[in-house]
C-alpha cells in the first residue's frame, strides 16, 4: 500500500500571504495526484488532479506542482475561506487510493 | 447537475451491519467509478473501496476487506455500501464519491452518519 505523508499538520499564515503545503508518497506515483479542501461539516472539493490541473472553476490562486513522491499545493494570496484541512490523494493504481492525514490550515 | 444524494443518518448495535446508498441524479452513474471515503469525528479522510458500475468489479482497502460490500444498481443509478461487524470505531460520516478514470474525486455526496452505539 502506498502511504501519503502531509507536512506540517498544521500551517498558521495571515490573509494574503502565501501558504505551501507539502505530500511525500511512499513511492513514485508519477503525476496521480490530487489536492482537496474540506471546510469543517462539508464534503471535500476537488482543487487539483494529475499533480499541477486544477479543477473546474477553482481559482487561479491554487497550484500544483511536483511527480514522483514529492508534491506541494500553493495558495498565493490567502483569502478568508481558503482556512480549512487540505488533503491529497494518490490514484497510482487506479482504482485504488490512499489519502495523506491532511494540513490544517489556519489564520494567524 | 451531477449530484449524488446519499441515504439518512443510522444508528446501529455492535455487530450489526449497515447499508448506505448513494444515488445518481444527473445520469452519469454508468460512466463513473464510485468511491466510498469515510471520516471518524475529528479524523481524516479514510479510502474504504471503489466500484466500477459498467465493469461490475470491487476494490476494497485492505483494512476493510471482507467486512465491507460495494454493489451498484444501474437501473436506479444507485451504489450501496454495506459494512458488517460494526463496532464503536466504525462510528464516522460515510461519503460517496465519482471518480473519473485516473482522475480525483470530482462530484461528493453530502455524507451519511453512522452512529454505532450499544
Amino acid at each position: 500500500e502506498i502511504v501519503m505523508t502531509q507536512s506540517p499538520a498544521t500551517l498558521s499564515v495571515s490573509p494574503g500571504e502565501r501558504a505551501t503545503l507539502s505530500c511525500r508518497a511512499s513511492q513514485s506515483v508519477s503525476s496521480n495526484l490530487a489536492w482537496y479542501q474540506q471546510q469543517r461539516g462539508q464534503a471535500p472539493r476537488l482543487l487539483i488532479y494529475g499533480a499541477s490541473t486544477r479543477a473546474t472553476g477553482i481559482p487561479a490562486r491554487f497550484s500544483g506542482s511536483g511527480s514522483g513522491t514529492e508534491f506541494s499545493l500553493t495558495i498565493s494570496s490567502l483569502q478568508s475561506e481558503d482556512f480549512a484541512v487540505y488533503y491529497c490523494q494518490q490514484y497510482n493504481n487506479w482504482p485504488l487510493f490512499t489519502f495523506g492525514q491532511g494540513t490544517k490550515l489556519e489564520i494567524k | 447537475q451531477v449530484q449524488l444524494v446519499q441515504s439518512g443518518a443510522e444508528v446501529k448495535k455492535p455487530g450489526s451491519s449497515v447499508k448506505v446508498s448513494c444515488k445518481d441524479s444527473g445520469g452519469l452513474f454508468s460512466y463513473y467509478a464510485v468511491t466510498w471515503v469515510r471520516q471518524a469525528p475529528g479524523q481524516g479522510l479514510e479510502w474504504m473501496g471503489a466500484i466500477i458500475p459498467f465493469v461490475g468489479t470491487a476494490n476494497y482497502a485492505q483494512k476493510f476487506q471482507g467486512r465491507v460490500t460495494l454493489t451498484t444498481d444501474e437501473s436506479t443509478g444507485t451504489a450501496y455500501m454495506e459494512l458488517n461487524s460494526l463496532r464503536s470505531e466504525d462510528t464516522a460520516l460515510y461519503f460517496c464519491a465519482y471518480t473519473g478514470y485516473y482522475n480525483g474525486m470530482d462530484v461528493w455526496g453530502q455524507g451519511t452518519t453512522v452512529t454505532v452505539s450499544s
